[in-house]
């Protein structure tokens, strides 16, 4: 399978701040990405979805891409103690299959 | 409600005992999708259907086999259960590809915790 990439952590960071969370893939031909979070126990859910270069903002989350460095990322503003999850990062390619990074653990202290 | 549904949510079965999983969909997606997720790591795909045209995954263990008999639904059949096929099973569904070559979004079901005893 494709490989994608992101730091397990746990990534801790304090309520109210900013939490970055990073991916990278080595499929060039990639051509949709996607975050998802997944509390313990549960399927995944869809946070953002990004198609084209630069940044997408939608309320506190920002996914940004740059497909020449195969990089995606995720920053989470203003973050809350229910953000505390695991945050997948997933990728397709042009035949319908997606991959999924092993995920970032993120911890908020309140 | 659209949604995905997966039946049982917990299976237990015995060390070699064939066992089926289900998945249903209310969403009239034409892609449907069987992933496996053992704690801690990345789902992983096993097979997707684009409608009735099915993809294997090249790593995916022949002990794992696949049916859609229509749009709705989709079955995981484990045909002989190791101590190692414990997960959870997750099943998702996708309108699929567009022209432009972009994927649109999965979304999946609740899962299905499988223990082998």
């Amino acid at each position: 399978q494709k490989e994608v990439e992101q730091n397990s952590g746990p990534l801790s960071v304090p309520e109210g701040a900013i939490a970055s969370l990073n991916c990278t893939y080595s499929d060039r031909g990639s051509q949709s990405f996607f975050w998802y979070r997944q509390y313990s126990g549960k399927s995944p859910e869809l946070i953002m979805f990004i198609y084209s270069n630069g940044d997408k903002e939608d309320g506190r989350f920002t996914a940004q891409l740059n497909k020449a460095s195969q990089y995606v990322s995720l920053l989470i503003r203003d973050s809350q103690p229910s953000d505390s999850a695991t945050y997948l990062c997933a990728v397709s390619n042009t035949g319908n299959q997606f991959y999924f990074g092993t995920g970032t653990s993120l911890t908020v202290i309140p | 409600d659209a949604m995905v549904i997966q039946n049982p949510r917990y299976q237990v079965t015995q060390f070699g005992k064939p066992v089926t999983l289900s998945c249903s969909q209310t969403l009239n997606h034409n892609v449907m999708y069987w992933y496996q997720q053992k704690s801690s790591q990345a789902p992983k795909l096993l097979f997707h259907y684009y409608d009735k045209d099915f993809n294997n995954e090249a790593d995916t263990p022949d002990n794992f086999q696949s049916r859609r008999p229509n749009t709705s639904f989709c079955f995981l059949d484990i045909r002989s259960p190791g101590l190692g096929d414990a997960a959870m099973y997750l099943c998702a569904t996708s309108r699929g590809m567009r022209a432009s070559g972009r994927t649109d979004t999965q979304y999946f079901g609740p899962g299905t915790r499988l223990t082998v005893l």
